[in-house]
């Protein structure tokens, strides 16, 4: 069964902090994927990976960036957090012809 | 601009009651429409998956229904129970990149009253 961990399952950050948001999978998934999740506006891409060190911008891009040293492992970074980067962040992975499997989500208040 | 609309926002359903949820997309390139589960506190699990050459898929009390011609496709759930209380989010794709980048629907909020 494909396990997505994303690190924290709550945080707390300041305005102007620098924020990492880690997600790990264990089945060797090519495709890695970041979304924000807030009510009534459904899922938002925010980037996506198909390979180590590839990275791709999603709709919603704009004071995020990403890392992905490792295949098993995408973090998202949050360079100057923001109070309207308060959010779900879910991170999902995908193997070929598999659906996107989904972590918990991590949910992020920003102050 | 949003390329999958769904509906309704939130729905509320007796115990036995069909729930069905719709949606409708815009790109016609999109060959690939699945539904999320999610449950408070999780992420969203895949529920069932159609592709256009076929109009309708059933596993269990779940029918996505297609209809290619006007770009739609819905969500019926059976014999409606408190254990379907969920949010409900359909998606479509296009496997034309090499990956199922998903387009999400803003979700619909089901809640089944005993």
């Amino acid at each position: 069964d494909v396990k997505v961990t994303q690190s924290s399952r709550y945080l707390v950050k300041r305005t102007g902090e620098k924020v990492f948001l880690e997600c790990v999978q264990d089945m060797d998934h090519e495709n890695m994927f970041w979304y924000r999740q807030d009510p009534g506006l459904g899922l938002r891409l925010i980037y996506f990976s198909y390979d180590v060190k590839m990275k791709e911008k999603g709709d919603i891009p704009e004071g995020y960036s990403v890392s992905r040293e490792k295949k098993e492992r995408f973090s998202l970074i949050l360079e100057s957090a923001s109070t309207n980067q308060t959010s779900m962040y879910l991170c999902a992975s995908e193997g070929p012809n598999q659906p996107q499997h989904f972590g918990d989500g991590t949910r992020l208040s920003i102050l | 601009q949003q390329q999958v609309k769904q509906s309704p926002q939130s729905l509320i359903v007796q115990k036995g009651g069909i729930s069905i949820i719709n949606c409708a997309y815009e790109n016609t390139a999109f060959d690939y429409f699945p539904w999320y589960q999610q449950f408070p506190g999780k992420g969203p699990a895949l529920l069932i998956a159609i592709r256009p050459d076929v109009s309708e898929k059933k596993e269990g009390r779940f029918t996505i229904s297609f209809n290619k011609s006007a770009k739609q496709f819905s969500l019926h759930i059976m014999d409606s129970q408190p254990g379907d209380s969920a949010t409900y989010f359909c998606a479509a794709s296009y496997s034309g990149a090499g990956s199922y980048q998903l387009t999400f629907g803003k979700g619909t909020k089901l809640s089944v009253i005993p």
